[in-house]
C-alpha cells in the first residue's frame, strides 16, 4: 500500500532560516511526487512536481528514491511563506493522490 | 474567484441528520474529487468520479453518498450514519486523467461541517 509521511506536524524558524519540510513515500511502482501548500483563508493549491525539477517561490525538492524522500527546502524562509504544506504521491493507477498529514510552517519575524 | 466552488461555507447539522455540500466547478473537467482534512490526518479521499454518471469509493466512503448527474456538480450527502462527520471537506476537480500521466487537481475553498 502507498503511504506518505510528514513527520513534523509543525516547523517554527526564523525569517531567513533554511527550512526543510520532510516528506518520506512509500510506493511500489515509479513514484510521482508533489508539494501543495495552504495559505491561512486561501485554497489548497499545487507548489511543484518533482517531474517538474523547477523551483517555486524558492522551494526545491529532490527525490531521493535510496532513501524514498522528498524534502522541500528553502535556503531563506519569509514571512509569507508561513502555511500549511503537504506532501502527496500520485497513484499512477488513475489520478488519485495520497497525501502526507501535512505540516505547518511558521515563519518569525 | 470562479473555477470551482463550495456551498456553503459553514454548515451545522444535528445528529441523526443527512446533510448535502455543494460543489460546482465551469473549468469543463471531467473528474472530480471530494477529501476530508482533518487535523494531522492530511486530506483524506471520500469519492472521486472521473465522468459523469460514474463514481467510485474512496478510502473513507462509509457514511457519505455522492452523485454525478452534471457534469458541472458533484453533491456530496454526509448522511447520519457517518460516525465523526465534523470536519472540514475538500471538493477537487481535473482534467480527465490520462493513462499513467498526472492532471493537476484545483481545489474549491472547503465546507467546514459541525454536527451538534
Amino acid at each position: 500500500a502507498q503511504r506518505v509521511t510528514q513527520p513534523e506536524k509543525l516547523l517554527s524558524v526564523f525569517k531567513g532560516a533554511p527550512v526543510e519540510l520532510k516528506c518520506n513515500y512509500s510506493y511500489s511502482g515509479s513514484p510521482e511526487l508533489f508539494w501543495y501548500v495552504q495559505y491561512s483563508r486561501q485554497r489548497l493549491q499545487l507548489l511543484l512536481r518533482h517531474i517538474s525539477r523547477e523551483s517555486i517561490k524558492g522551494f526545491t525538492a529532490d527525490l531521493n528514491k535510496g532513501e524514498t524522500s522528498f524534502h522541500l527546502k528553502k535556503p531563506f524562509a519569509q514571512e509569507e511563506d508561513s502555511a500549511m504544506y503537504y506532501c502527496a504521491l500520485h497513484n499512477n493507477a488513475g489520478n488519485m493522490l495520497t497525501f502526507g498529514g501535512g505540516t505547518r510552517l511558521m515563519v518569525k519575524p | 474567484d470562479g473555477g470551482i466552488t463550495q456551498s456553503p461555507k459553514y454548515l451545522f447539522r444535528k445528529e441523526g441528520q443527512n446533510v448535502t455540500l455543494s460543489c460546482e466547478q465551469n473549468l469543463n473537467h471531467d473528474a472530480m474529487y471530494w477529501y476530508r482534512q482533518d487535523p494531522g490526518q492530511g486530506l483524506r479521499l471520500i469519492y472521486y468520479s472521473q465522468i459523469v454518471n460514474d463514481f467510485q469509493k474512496g478510502d473513507i466512503a462509509e457514511g457519505y453518498s455522492v452523485s454525478r448527474e452534471k457534469k458541472e456538480s458533484f453533491p456530496l450527502t454526509v448522511t447520519s450514519a457517518q460516525k465523526n462527520p465534523t470536519a472540514f471537506y475538500l471538493c477537487a476537480s481535473s482534467r480527465r486523467p490520462g493513462s499513467g500521466i498526472y492532471n493537476e487537481q484545483f481545489f474549491g475553498p472547503g465546507t467546514r461541517l459541525t454536527v451538534l
